[in-house]
């Protein structure tokens, strides 16, 4: 079964603490993105990547950076969280654009900044 | 710009009601249409989809029809389930074939009783 894992269920972090969101994804998809999930504004965009070591902003990157060391395994991080950054987070991949195939999603991170 | 707009719920249906979630969208060039449903507790699957004018997507008795004329891609089931309760999301992809960088509605949240 294919799969998108994401690193943790729940999270609660300090003010200001740096937070690694880890997600790893087994079917050799060339696409990998993050989301984040709030009531009433639906999932936005945070990064996504086409390629190792490559990164490209989506809708609303402040505040956030990524990692693609490897192709399977996709980090978001929060340099400093703030509250405003309490959310569900969600992961997925896809293969390359063309392919008309579907986007995977992860079980979702919920994150808590207190 | 691209964009997807859908009802607000919550909807909430008797057991074997018909269903109706509508979406409509706005985009450059020639999207591909999606509806992705979040059970409880999970993440994101894709329900169905149709990646050009007059397909029709269907998938576990809901149906939706990519209508160009009025860009709309509005989901339908005949008789739904107490199972079926879940958020609902109507996406578009502004590249075409692709599967990532999808754009989402905010999601509708579907309460079917018993």
């Amino acid at each position: 079964d294919v799969k998108v894992t994401q690193s943790s269920r729940y999270l609660v972090k300090r003010t200001g603490e740096k937070v690694f969101l880890e997600c790893v994804q087994d079917m050799d998809h060339e696409n990998m993105f993050w989301y984040r999930q709030d009531p009433g504004l639906g999932l936005r965009l945070i990064y996504f990547s086409y390629d190792v070591k490559m990164k490209e902003k989506g809708d609303i990157p402040e505040g956030y950076s990524v990692s693609r060391e490897k192709k399977e395994r996709f980090s978001l991080i929060l340099e400093s969280a703030s509250t405003n950054q309490t959310s569900m987070y969600l992961c997925a991949s896809s293969l390359p654009r063309d392919t008309n195939t579907e986007a995977f999603f992860g079980q979702g991170t919920r994150l808590t900044v207190v | 710009g691209n964009s997807v707009t859908q009802m607000e719920g919550p909807v909430t249906l008797s057991e074997e009601a018909f269903l109706t979630i509508n979406c409509t969208y706005t985009a450059t060039g020639y999207p591909s249409l999606f509806w992705y449903v979040q059970y409880p507790g999970e993440g994101l699957q894709l329900l169905l989809k149709a990646t050009k004018a007059d397909d029709k997507g269907s998938n576990k008795g809901f149906e939706a029809t990519y209508r160009k004329e009025t860009t709309s891609f509005h989901l339908e089931k005949g008789s739904v389930q107490v199972s079926d309760s879940a958020v609902y999301f109507c996406a578009l992809s502004p590249y075409g074939g692709s599967q990532g960088n999808l754009i989402f509605g905010k999601g509708t949240k579907l309460s079917v009783k018993p």
